[in-house]
């Protein structure tokens, strides 16, 4: 099973500033096939990126994903206020489907 | 405009066996698998298992093997998800989600439906 650890659990910053998420992967992604997903309370997650950089349908581009093999990031250019939220990898190289335990982007 | 829309909120009482369902339109049912995923509260999410409706092939993870069936019925386009002997820990928000390939990524995503698992 391939674990995915998020870092850092909590991340406070203020509406305009920059987010950097990681999302480590225990062994080799192949074919970056590490998702990124936004939830915010009593509502179902939603896809933001695929493929490790590809923006989802309607995903604004202030969403940015990168990174290769164990190692992930998502950025997020300038933080609007609808953007407080938790945010969580997925890996879907292998089965079973694993999720990180989520970043959490609060306002400071 | 593709949609999940999952059934109501369940209390049900430890041991017993709950069956949720996902009713989709919007696309061909048989052209996506259809996953479900369990969030605890104030916790994060995992993955249980998936049904293909085309072949009704079924994947299922080690956690919950034993306990989890997931269905397709082609005729209503719904997918059907039941957890037997229940405890206080399947206290969750249950998820359905569709993917393109077996392994894949989630999108969309139902509404999810909360279990309550309590004497």
């Amino acid at each position: 099973e391939i674990v995915l650890t998020q870092s850092p659990g909590t991340l406070s910053l203020s509406p305009g500033e920059r987010a950097t998420l990681s999302c480590r992967a225990s062994q080799s992604v192949s074919s970056n096939y590490l998702a990124w997903y936004q939830q915010k309370p009593g509502q179902a997650p939603r896809l933001l990126i695929y493929g490790a950089s590809s923006r989802a349908t309607g995903i604004p581009d202030r969403f940015s994903g990168s990174g290769s093999g164990t190692d992930f990031t998502l950025t997020i250019s300038r933080l609007e206020p609808e953007d407080f939220a938790v945010y969580y990898c997925q890996q879907y190289h292998t089965s079973p489907l694993t999720f990180g335990g989520g970043t959490k982007v609060e306002i400071k | 405009e593709v949609q999940l829309v999952q059934s109501g909120a369940e209390v049900k009482k430890p041991g017993a066996t709950v069956k949720i369902s996902c009713k989709v339109s919007g696309y061909t049912f048989t052209d996506y698998c259809m996953h479900w995923v369990q969030q605890a509260p104030g916790k994060g999410l995992e993955w249980m298992g998936l049904v293909d409706p085309e072949d009704d092939e079924t994947m299922y993870a080690e956690k919950f093997q034993g306990r989890v069936t997931i269905t397709a019925d082609t005729s209503t386009d719904t997918s059907y998800m039941e957890l037997s002997s229940l405890r206080s820990e399947d206290t969750a928000v249950y998820y359905c989600a569709t993917t393109n390939y077996r392994i894949g990524r989630f999108d969309p995503w139902g509404q999810g439906t909360l279990v309550t698992v309590s004497s």
